[in-house]
């Protein structure tokens, strides 16, 4: 069975400082793999997934994601945070019996230091 | 688009009274799902549908839960007899199944509150 993990249920960052979201997931089928962002009080939305092809994914706002299989990992990093970084991120991966399901992770709360 | 609209926004009610939770997906596609939010637990699939039809209902945590979906543009999840700790945030996502891993979009929620 697929699972996800996410390492580190809070991160604090500087403002201007990298991100890195850390996510490594289980599967053993090819995965597609995702991760959403949730603002306060919002629901979630897709910031970039990975399906076939490149590996380093480019989402919104500026962040980013690698996948690597040797690793079975999708971090996801951002150069610079900014304050309006500031959220819950989810990493999830398809479940490999539908195409529709998937598998999110716990999540991670990030801070932004001013 | 309007995205997935969900109804209400906030609910607050008394144990052991029903409480029915409403979404509308986007136009054309064809997948709901019902997913519960806590601090506790997390994210939380309870049901999913697929052309109007109930796929996977294991998440749905109790007989107390049911969910509905009448037509392609709404759906409905009810809780009979509420109790405190259904107290969630409770989303709706819809997506499009084309065959391929697509994105869900995901309504505001419904902030629950039991008493």
């Amino acid at each position: 069975a697929q699972s996800v993990t996410q390492l580190g249920s809070h991160v604090s960052v500087s403002e201007g400082a990298l991100v890195l979201l850390r996510c490594n997931y289980s599967s053993s089928v090819p995965p597609y793999l995702f991760w959403y962002v949730q603002y306060p009080n919002q629901g979630l939305q897709l910031l970039l997934k990975y399906t076939t092809g490149a590996t380093l994914v480019k989402g919104i706002n500026g962040f980013e994601a690698e996948f690597k299989k040797s690793e079975t990992s999708f971090h996801l990093t951002k150069p610079s945070a900014h304050m309006s970084d500031a959220a819950e991120y989810f990493c999830a991966v398809r479940k490999e019996t539908s195409y529709d399901k998937v598998i999110f992770g716990p999540g991670t709360s990030l801070s932004v230091i001013p | 688009d309007a995205g997935v609209i969900q109804s209400p926004r906030h609910e607050v009610t008394e144990m052991g009274q029903e409480v029915t939770l409403r979404c509308k997906p986007i136009s054309g596609h064809n997948s709901l799902f019902w997913y519960r939010q806590t601090m506790m637990r997390g994210l939380e699939l309870l049901i999913y549908f697929n052309n109007n039809v109930p796929i996977d209902d294991s998440g749905m945590p109790e007989d107390r839960f049911s969910a509905k979906m009448p037509n392609a543009s709404f759906s409905t999840l009810k809780i009979q007899p509420s109790e405190p700790r259904d107290s969630a945030v409770y989303f709706c996502a819809s997506s499009l199944d084309s065959g391929r891993a697509n994105e869900q979009f995901f309504g505001p929620g419904t902030r629950l509150t039991v008493l």
